[in-house]
């Protein structure tokens, strides 16, 4: 199975800073034949369920606020959240789904300073 | 906009089955547009695919719940539901069901609320 992991796993950042989350995966998540990574980047806030940020590493979902960049390829990947807002208060896990069985990270909570 | 929405019994004792069904609206789970996902969320094990369902009945599963796990669909409901036996205390979580995934790719667009199950005697 693709292991991920992230860090750190709590993050705490003043409003109106930059907010940085790392994805780390134990194989690769490019396709070589497309040349797509095969990453995804969820937030979750309590009592609610995942919501989809970002899929294929750095296209941002419909309605989700341009504050909210994705990077990376092959096994590093990085979420940032630029301008934090009160709302951004969450915890963001990414997700590998290259292979089944198709896996999340441990999750980093993001909070306010 | 796909709406999924869990349901089904809340406690479930040791060594029984778990049983949850997932109403779908928005979208129709016999057009084949899609697969329909089940996973679970555990405080301290994280979010775990556990496997999805396609219209024809066509399954894939966690290789680390398979022995354990079955789903089906009723397209006449637009409805799917999963099964896992043998539950214990390590089956407890929020169970959630979602769309999104495709013959090529599998990430989750749309969740329902989810589902609290707890197992207890």
């Amino acid at each position: 199975d693709f292991v991920m992991t992230q860090s750190p796993d709590s993050l705490p950042v003043s409003l109106g800073e930059t907010a940085t989350i790392q994805c780390k995966s134990s194989r690769t998540v490019l396709y070589s034949p497309n040349k797509k990574n095969y990453l995804a980047w969820y937030q979750q806030k309590p009592g609610h369920p995942p919501k989809l940020l970002i899929s294929w590493a750095a296209t941002r979902e419909s309605g989700v606020p341009d504050r909210f960049t994705g990077s990376g390829s092959g096994t590093d990947f990085t979420l940032t959240i630029n301008r934090l807002q009160a709302e951004d208060v969450a915890t963001y896990y990414c997700q590998q789904y290259l292979t089944g069985p198709f896996t999340f990270g441990p999750g980093t909570k993001l909070e306010i300073k | 906009q796909v709406q999924l929405h869990e349901s089904g019994p809340r406690q479930v004792k040791p060594s029984q089955t778990l049983s949850l069904t997932c109403t779908v609206s928005g979208d129709s789970i016999a057009s084949g547009r899609q697969y329909w996902s089940w996973l679970r969320q555990h405080p301290v094990k994280g979010l775990e695919w556990i496997g999805y369902v396609y219209y024809d009945g066509a399954t894939h599963y966690n290789p680390s719940l398979k022995s354990r796990v079955s789903m089906s669909v009723d397209t006449s409901q637009n409805q799917f539901s999963l099964s896992l036996s043998s539950v214990t205390a390590a089956d407890t979580g929020v169970y959630f069901c979602a769309s999104g995934c495709t013959a090529t790719s599998c990430f989750f667009d749309f969740w329902g609320p989810g589902i609290q199950v707890t197992v207890s005697s």
